[in-house]
């Protein structure tokens, strides 16, 4: 079965480093997705991404977010300056469509330490 | 503002009993309802999802309902096994904001299933 992947499973990095989280999204999928889930709350959306920009972002999704598609396959998120609250559990997740009623496929996800 | 969120917490039960997970949402433009299901330290996994225009779907040992006259959205789990257990999180897609994709999760409910 197709799945989302993401790299590095864990990292931990020093206050105000620069981090990039790596996805590659399912193959045939247009739509991709980050969402965080701060550890023991709920999962949140961060921003949504076709055809090389971004759709819609939540107000979590600051100037120290940004997202990249550097080729055909893989789907960044950087943190420029990490802060102490960025740390979390970040999902990339992707879609055929970005429909509504279309199936939104999570990966395992990156858990972000920030020290 | 919308919200999307469950009734409990935990909840405990005996392997073999049924299981019935709440939420209840508070934007009624939404169209578009999934349960996903979060083991410890991995991403949400898709288990079931309903439209606005159903008021009921089931899958393999799983039923949907919902009931859209007071925003109320079950997960019902037949003969609970103990890889059940897990976080359940439903979801909203939001419609709202245009084709995105975007989902708005509840607090999630923890599911023990005793042996």
């Amino acid at each position: 079965e197709p799945e989302v992947t993401q790299t590095p499973s864990h990292q931990v990095t020093q206050m105000g480093q620069e981090v990039i989280l790596r996805c590659v999204p399912i193959s045939n999928h247009l739509y991709f997705y980050w969402y965080r889930q701060i550890l023991g709350q709920k999962v949140e959306f961060l921003v949504s991404f076709y055809n090389n920009e971004i759709s819609e972002k939540s107000e979590i999704f600051d100037d120290q977010f940004s997202v990249e598609r550097p080729d055909g396959s893989n789907f960044t998120l950087k943190i420029r300056s990490t802060k102490l609250e960025d740390s979390a559990m970040y999902f990339c997740a992707s879609s055929a469509t970005g429909l509504s009623g279309n199936t939104i496929y999570f990966g395992e996800g990156s858990w972000l330490t920030v020290v | 503002g919308e919200s999307v969120g469950l009734h409990l917490p935990t909840l405990s039960v005996q392997e073999g009993d049924n299981s019935i997970i709440n939420c209840a949402y508070s934007n009624s433009a939404s169209d578009y309802f999934i349960w996903y299901k979060q083991e410890s330290g991995k991403g949400p996994q898709f288990i079931i999802d309903i439209r606005s225009n159903m008021d009921k779907r089931q899958g393999q040992r799983v039923t949907v309902l919902l009931n859209k006259t007071v925003k109320h959205l079950s997960l019902q789990i037949a003969a609970t096994q103990p890889g059940d257990s897990a976080v359940y999180f439903c979801a909203e897609n939001n419609h709202g904001s245009g084709n995105t994709g975007k989902l708005i999760f509840g607090q999630g409910t923890t599911l023990q299933v005793k042996p």
